[in-house]
């Protein structure tokens, strides 16, 4: 079953933050965050593992909240090569795999 | 090292007909994962290989199907293609089955007639 990201599009100007989020119906071993670039492939950016953790580095971190099944991608400051669609991936330790959600488009206008 | 290749990188097939696409994951990863890309469904899982054994499936009916082989490289079959077999067809290449990044390579874009 496919995470729920919202919002699913966000227009922002230079600078701004934005805050991306991501739930699941199901328990959660870890979360993935991955950019994609209009006509490129996936990147990964991070990964948080069961424990709540919030990870990052510079102005993209992440946190994972196990209980509520939910994580959330910050962005701080943005600039414009932080445009693209975001996707969550998620894991739930079943025979359903790594699983994505549907993305958010993120655009960053100067 | 050399990323995950994907081949070919573009198909135009016919409704009815049936397709190979493939995938070489990164040297030394065991671990395959197809996905379908379409607008507005983000990317949808298919199936996951690992140890040239199929370990997940997504909810995808029986004209997919996929093996691995001992090279751990991958391939994906999709028979009766149908017009909304439309998409781009993503594999991801992990060095094991969980918690460990994946490495997306560039996709095949399938485009059915």
């Amino acid at each position: 079953q496919q995470p729920v990201q919202s919002p699913q599009a966000v227009i922002l100007r230079e600078g701004e933050d934005a805050v991306i989020n991501c739930s699941s119906s199901k328990a959660l071993y870890s979360v993935h965050w991955y950019r994609q670039k209009h006509g490129e492939a996936p990147v990964f950016l991070m990964i948080l593992l069961k424990g709540g953790e919030q990870k990052g580095h510079e102005k993209i971190s992440a946190s994972f909240n196990e209980k509520k099944q939910q994580s959330s991608l910050y962005l701080t400051a943005s600039q414009l090569s932080y445009s693209g669609t975001y996707f969550c991936g998620t894991e739930g330790g079943g025979a359903d795999g790594l699983t994505f959600g549907k993305g958010t488009h993120l655009i960053i206008q100067p | 090292k050399a990323g995950v290749t994907q081949t070919p990188r573009y198909l135009i097939k016919t409704r009815g007909q049936q397709v190979t696409l493939s995938c070489s994951p990164i040297s030394g990863h065991r671990s395959v994962s197809w996905y379908q890309q379409t607008p507005g469904q983000g990317l949808q899982f298919l199936f996951e290989y690992f140890s040239e054994t199929q370990r997940n499936k997504g909810n995808f009916p029986g004209r997919f199907s996929g093996r691995q082989f001992s090279n751990s490289r991958s391939e994906m079959n999709v028979s009766t293609l149908e017009l909304g077999d439309s998409a781009l067809y993503l594999c991801a290449s992990r060095s094991t089955t969980v918690n460990t990044e994946a490495f997306f390579g560039q996709g095949t874009r399938l485009t059915v007639v």
